[in-house]
C-alpha cells in the first residue's frame, strides 16, 4: 500500500464545475503539499497546510490531520486548469524517515472542458 | 528573484556516458532537494541538503549516482556511468529551513535521455 493514496486518477470536467481531488495518508506528518504539474512539465507548489484550510483564489485546500486527509478543490474550473494534481506530505515527527522527506502521490490528471 | 535555476534543461547522452545536472537554489535558500520523476514509479527523493550537508541519501539509486553542494547556492547531480534505465526528469527544488521545514519550490527540471 502506497503511504500517499491519491483519488480520482483521472478526471474529466466541464468547464465551471466543481472539482473536488482527494488524499490520503498512512504515515505521521508535519505538514501536506498539494503541488501542480503542467503538460509543460513544469511544477508549481500549491499549498503548503498543516491544519484547516486555505485558499488562493479558485484553489480551496483543506485537510483532516485526525482523519490524515486532504482535500483540494477547484471552484468555477477553467480549461486552464487541466493539469496532474499531485498531493505531497512531509515526515512528521513520528515518521520512520526523515523530516524533510517529501513523499508523493501518483498524482491526479485533470482535464476541464470548455 | 529568478527562482531555482536547474541546467541543462535537456540531456541527451549515450549509455556509460557521465552526466552531470545542475541546480542553483533561490537566494537566502538552504536545503537543496533533488527529485526523479518517472512515468512508472512518479516522483521520488533523491537526496536532500541543509545547509549544505546531506541529510537523506537513502533514495540515490546506486553508487552511480552522487550529489554535491560545492556552495550554499549550488549543486549537481552526476550520474557516471549513466543507463538507459536513468531516463527520467530531474528536479531540485529548494527551501528555507529554520528547525521547521517550509513551503518548497521547484525548478523546471532537466529531461534526461540515456541511449
Amino acid at each position: 500500500k502506497n503511504e500517499v493514496e491519491q483519488s480520482p486518477q483521472n478526471l474529466t470536467a466541464q468547464e465551471g464545475e466543481f472539482i473536488t481531488i482527494n488524499c490520503s495518508y498512512s504515515v505521521g506528518i508535519s505538514a501536506l503539499h498539494w503541488l501542480q504539474q503542467h503538460p509543460g512539465g513544469g511544477i508549481v507548489s500549491l499549498f503548503m497546510l498543516s491544519s484547516g484550510k486555505k485558499k488562493h483564489g479558485r484553489l480551496i485546500a483543506t485537510i483532516n490531520i485526525q482523519e490524515k486527509h486532504s482535500s483540494l478543490h477547484i471552484t468555477a474550473s477553467h480549461p486552464r486548469d487541466s493539469a496532474v494534481y499531485i498531493c505531497a506530505v512531509l515526515g512528521g515527527m513520528n515518521y520512520g524517515g526523515s523530516q524533510g522527506n517529501l513523499i508523493f502521490g501518483k498524482g491526479t490528471k485533470l482535464s476541464v472542458k470548455p | 528573484d529568478a527562482g531555482v535555476i536547474q541546467s541543462p534543461r535537456h540531456e541527451v547522452t549515450e549509455m556509460g556516458q557521465e552526466v552531470t545536472l545542475r541546480c542553483k537554489l533561490i537566494s537566502g535558500h538552504n536545503s537543496l532537494f533533488w527529485y526523479r520523476q518517472t512515468m512508472m514509479r512518479g516522483l521520488e527523493l533523491l537526496i536532500y541538503f541543509n545547509n549544505n550537508v546531506p541529510i537523506d541519501d537513502s533514495g540515490m539509486p546506486e553508487d552511480r549516482f552522487s550529489a554535491k553542494m560545492p556552495n550554499a547556492s549550488f549543486s549537481t547531480l552526476k550520474i557516471q556511468p549513466s543507463e538507459p534505465r536513468d531516463s527520467a526528469v530531474y528536479f531540485c527544488a529548494s527551501s528555507f529551513t529554520s528547525g521547521v521545514y517550509n513551503e518548497q519550490f521547484f525548478g523546471p527540471g532537466t529531461r534526461l535521455t540515456v541511449l
